[in-house]
């Protein structure tokens, strides 16, 4: 069975520029989640997709991050204008049966 | 106090060693426990799901203390391959609310 899909897996960019992320969940998992990771600490939830409803995104900062998950399979986050402190590995993850999640790969974002 | 609590090690252990990690949770409330696995620049990778009677997977056993809020893991018979970060991660209340992770725990086994 093919895992949680991320690409890509690395992004450098300067600062005040747009980045996005994409993600396609497991197959048949209808719920998504985004967390961001920072170094030597664990991942933090972002947002969370039940289908194409999301049902907790208080942890996204709007002013510059959004998400979608258009047709409740594939989930795209942007951040637009990227800061240096959104420098961090951002995960995506998936889960059929409730809370037990599993991961993608990530996508490692250095802002410069 | 933070919702989840690790001791963030690292754990220098030998081979062959037994070791026990715990994780502290602050919600009464939360019902759902688990604990994963993270490689070095890889992503967290489910290890196991931890039950109120305590479960067992060959070498690694997890446990919940629901009186003193805490959930551990140990591991027999460590291996080199065991070594990695150990993130315990706790639902925030009622079933299908957020996972909460720990920072993790570094375990190093050495030959």
């Amino acid at each position: 069975e093919a895992g949680v899909v991320q690409s890509p897996r690395y992004k450098i960019i300067e600062k005040k520029q747009p980045v996005a992320f994409w993600c396609n969940p497991i197959s048949g998992h209808n719920t998504l989640y985004w967390y961001r990771q920072n170094l030597g600490q664990g991942p933090e939830l972002l947002i969370r997709y039940e289908n194409e409803e999301a049902v907790d995104d208080s942890q996204l900062p709007k002013d510059r991050f959004s998400a979608e998950r258009l047709k409740g399979v594939d989930s795209t986050l942007k951040i637009q204008p990227a800061e240096l402190g959104d420098s961090a590995v951002y995960l995506c993850a998936s889960s059929l049966i409730v809370d037990e999640q599993f991961f993608g790969p990530g996508t490692r974002l250095t802002v410069l | 106090r933070k919702e989840v609590e690790q001791d963030p090690g690292p754990f220098n252990v030998p081979e062959g060693a037994t070791v026990a990690f715990n994780c502290t949770y602050s919600n009464s409330a939360s019902q759902s426990f688990f604990w994963y696995r993270q490689d070095c620049r890889k992503e967290p990778k489910l290890l196991m799901s931890v039950y109120s009677s305590g479960n067992e997977d060959g070498r690694f056993t997890a446990q919940l203390n629901r009186a003193s809020q805490y959930i551990s893991l140990l591991i027999r018979d460590s291996k080199l391959s065991d070594s990695a970060t150990y993130l315990c991660a706790v639902n925030r209340a009622a079933r299908n609310t957020p996972l909460v992770f720990g920072k993790g725990t570094r375990l190093s086994v050495i030959a």
